[in-house]
């Protein structure tokens, strides 16, 4: 199986910071990575899909990149509806994996 | 816009069996797309169940595996899960999405709203 490390796991920030979160894979997953956004009692919603194509209606403050195993989540400038919870999930082999989270606090 | 909602029977005694119900609209794309399940245990992260495909064609993942039935009703076209032998550990919100992209295993959208299954006597 492919194990997906997310980091950090938890981050305190304020409006308008800029903000990173890293996924690694345990092996090579060519651009097979995909990031959602869940916020307390709701569903996870899809933010960008293959590493860095941004999904529709996402605002463009969030981008992906990264290639292989290592992938980047960035949040150019905060803003206060983006506190959160943030997972990864490769789509590279079965079974699919997802990242541990991220939780974006203020 | 599509909308995915699943439906349950909320709790459930342990060793039972839990039946999950996932309800798309329109209803006719569920021809046209793999469908994932997803659970998510209380306070922790997210764990995939299986897809499946409208011709059942299913892949689960292999800790489920022995317990699980993911299956397709052609004339309403909902999608189903099924868990046997459930226990405490089964207790989780229960995520129905559509997979997206042009292969079996991409990435899921959207989700449903979910439906919490609880295990307990």
């Amino acid at each position: 199986d492919i194990q997906v490390t997310q980091s950090p796991s938890s981050l305190s920030a304020s409006v308008g910071d800029r903000v990173t979160i890293t996924c690694r894979a345990s092996q090579k997953i060519v651009n097979y990575l995909n990031w959602y956004q869940q916020k307390p009692g709701t569903a996870p919603k899809l933010l960008i899909y293959t590493a860095s194509s941004l999904q529709s209606g996402v605002p463009s403050r969030f981008s992906g990149s990264g290639s292989g195993t290592d992938f980047t989540l960035t949040i150019s400038s905060l803003e206060p509806e983006d506190f959160a919870t943030y997972y990864c999930q490769q789509s590279y082999s079965f079974p699919l994996t997802f990242g541990g989270g991220t939780k974006v606090e203020i | 816009q599509v909308q995915v909602v699943e439906s349950g029977p909320g709790l459930v005694k342990p060793s039972e069996t839990v039946s999950l119900t996932c309800s798309v609209s329109p209803s006719s794309i569920v021809t046209d797309h793999y469908w994932g399940w997803i659970r998510q245990s209380p306070g922790k992260g997210l764990e995939w169940i299986g897809n499946i495909d409208y011709n059942g064609k299913t892949y689960y993942n292999e800790s489920l595996k022995s317990r699980v039935t993911l299956s397709v009703d052609r004339s309403s076209k909902q999608v189903s899960l099924r868990l046997n032998s459930v226990t405490a550990a089964d207790t989780a919100v229960y995520y129905c999405a559509r997979v997206m992209g042009d292969r079996k295993l991409d990435w899921f959208d959207p989700w449903g709203q979910g439906t919490l299954v609880i295990v307990s006597s």
